[in-house]
């Protein structure tokens, strides 16, 4: 089945600064790849997501990056600010199947120091 | 669209008590899924429905828990008898067919 490593566990970052984090799984059938944040005290929230079809995707000051043949995707985030200190989780799952199951890393927390 | 509603957000309790978390999915979402959050397992899932009907209870610990769905706005887990390893925190996720999971804001449980 899939697995999905995730690392740094813990990453701490200047204001600023880009963070980024980085995930890999083994299932070469997965093709579904979201990131997910979790604040203190809430539930996961999704933020981005990427499917196999494209390898680079953004969204404002969050982008992410996806390497299939090496099986690895990643987080980047650029100019961090306080709040995005939280803990990020990244997924994976073949998208296709509509019953898709998401394999969950698992999860960094990300520091922003002022 | 107010989310995916759990209640309640925090349960006290003593060993051996029974234990129950509600949940109310998103309009429309015809999967619902049940996850434990702990420090030392991270995410789990527990269980999932599809159309109110459970699909897969292989996450589900042991006997003691147990998960319902009698319609499509709403969705219980209960355990009984509570254990002091069931402390947790138990979030609630929806999604319809082909669209990204939405989680509430969880049920912090702790069995003293």
């Amino acid at each position: 089945g899939e697995n999905v490593e995730q690392h740094p566990s813990t990453l701490s970052v200047q204001e600023g600064d880009s963070a980024v984090i980085k995930c890999t799984y083994s299932d070469s059938a997965s093709n579904y790849f979201p990131w997910y944040k979790q604040e203190l005290g809430k539930g996961p929230q999704l933020i981005i997501d990427i499917r196999s079809n494209v390898g680079e995707k953004k969204d404002q000051r969050i982008a992410v990056t996806l390497n299939k043949t090496a099986k690895h995707f990643s987080l980047h985030i650029t100019e961090t600010q306080p709040e995005d200190s939280a803990v990020y989780f990244c997924a994976a799952s073949p998208w296709g199947d509509s019953n898709y199951q998401l394999i969950w890393g698992a999860g960094t927390k990300l520091i922003i120091k002022p | 669209d107010a989310g995916v509603i759990q209640s309640p957000r925090h349960e006290v309790t003593e060993m051996g008590q029974e234990v129950t978390l509600r949940c109310k999915p998103i309009s429309g979402h015809d999967y619902l899924f049940w996850y434990r959050q702990t420090m030392m397992r991270g995410l789990e899932l527990l269980i999932y429905f599809n159309n109110n009907v459970p699909i897969d209870d292989s996450g589900m610990p042991e006997d003691r828990f147990s998960a319902k769905m009698p319609n499509a706005s709403f969705s219980t887990l209960k355990i009984q008898p509570s254990e002091p390893r069931d402390s947790a925190v138990y979030f609630c996720a929806s999604r319809e067919t082909g669209s990204p999971l939405h989680f509430g804001n969880g049920t912090r449980l702790t069995v003293t």
